[in-house]
């Protein structure tokens, strides 16, 4: 079965500063899609990133960037220029690729970041 | 973009009574959808997934009885919590998918309190 792991239960940094949240996950698969997803105060859930794990390029959308590492299974999120509406719960997130519509995705525990003015 | 509607976003009931929830797609049909419950500063835990015209499926550990889940068109899926106690008090979160590449696309959620 797979597995999602963030290890960083709290994490806090500077407003305009850098901030990389750690997640490593366990599949036997070899294509799949790996997530970022942003839960504010508001609790509503925003997808921050993707990345297809048959493309090698890392993927990164305006301020945040990810750290796409297969053989490690590794996949790191980068918050540049932090501003205090990143602060939020970050879920790293996993889905089998294959298997049709009912691919449920397999959530970590969550990383609690605050960002500090 | 696909958008999802929850209803209710809070709800209080009575012990002992039940309460329905409603997800719906607005701008898509939405073949699948899955329900998770979150406690505070927790993840989401997956209780089911629900496919359009046929029973849905429970994780393991969820009971079925309890939570009634039905998904009868393309843009409607319900969660009914039958007889509610106290410990079924939580946030819950739907999320739909159309099941072409890899969207999910989540509910505002419903935070569910039982007195």
């Amino acid at each position: 079965a797979q597995t999602v792991t963030q290890s960083q239960p709290e994490m806090s940094v500077q407003e305009a500063e850098t901030v990389t949240l750690s997640c490593t996950y366990d599949t036997s698969e070899s294509d799949y899609y790996l997530f970022w997803y942003k839960q504010p105060p508001s609790r509503q859930m925003i997808l921050v990133i993707r990345q297809e794990a048959y493309k090698q390029q890392n993927a990164t959308e305006n301020r945040f960037s990810v750290n796409f590492q297969k053989a490690a299974k590794s996949f790191s999120l980068k918050i540049s220029d932090s501003q205090l509406g990143d602060a939020a719960m970050y879920f790293c997130a996993y889905r089998r690729k294959y298997g049709g519509a009912t691919n449920k995705l397999i959530f970590g525990t969550g990383t609690l970041l605050a960002v500090q003015p | 973009g696909a958008v999802v509607s929850q209803h209710p976003s809070r709800v209080i009931c009575k012990s002992g009574t039940s309460v329905k929830i409603e997800c719906r797609s607005l701008d898509f049909q939405a073949t699948t959808m899955f329900w998770y419950r979150q406690f505070p500063k927790q993840s989401l835990m997956l209780m089911a997934t629900s496919n359009e015209g046929s029973k849905a499926t429970y994780e393991q550990g969820v009971e079925k009885d309890k939570f009634l889940i039905n998904h009868a068109s393309l843009t409607l899926s319900t969660l009914t919590v039958t007889s509610a106690h106290p410990e079924d008090s939580s946030f819950y979160i739907c999320s739909a998918t159309t099941g072409v590449g890899y969207g999910y696309t989540f509910g505002s959620g419903t935070r569910l309190t039982v007195v």
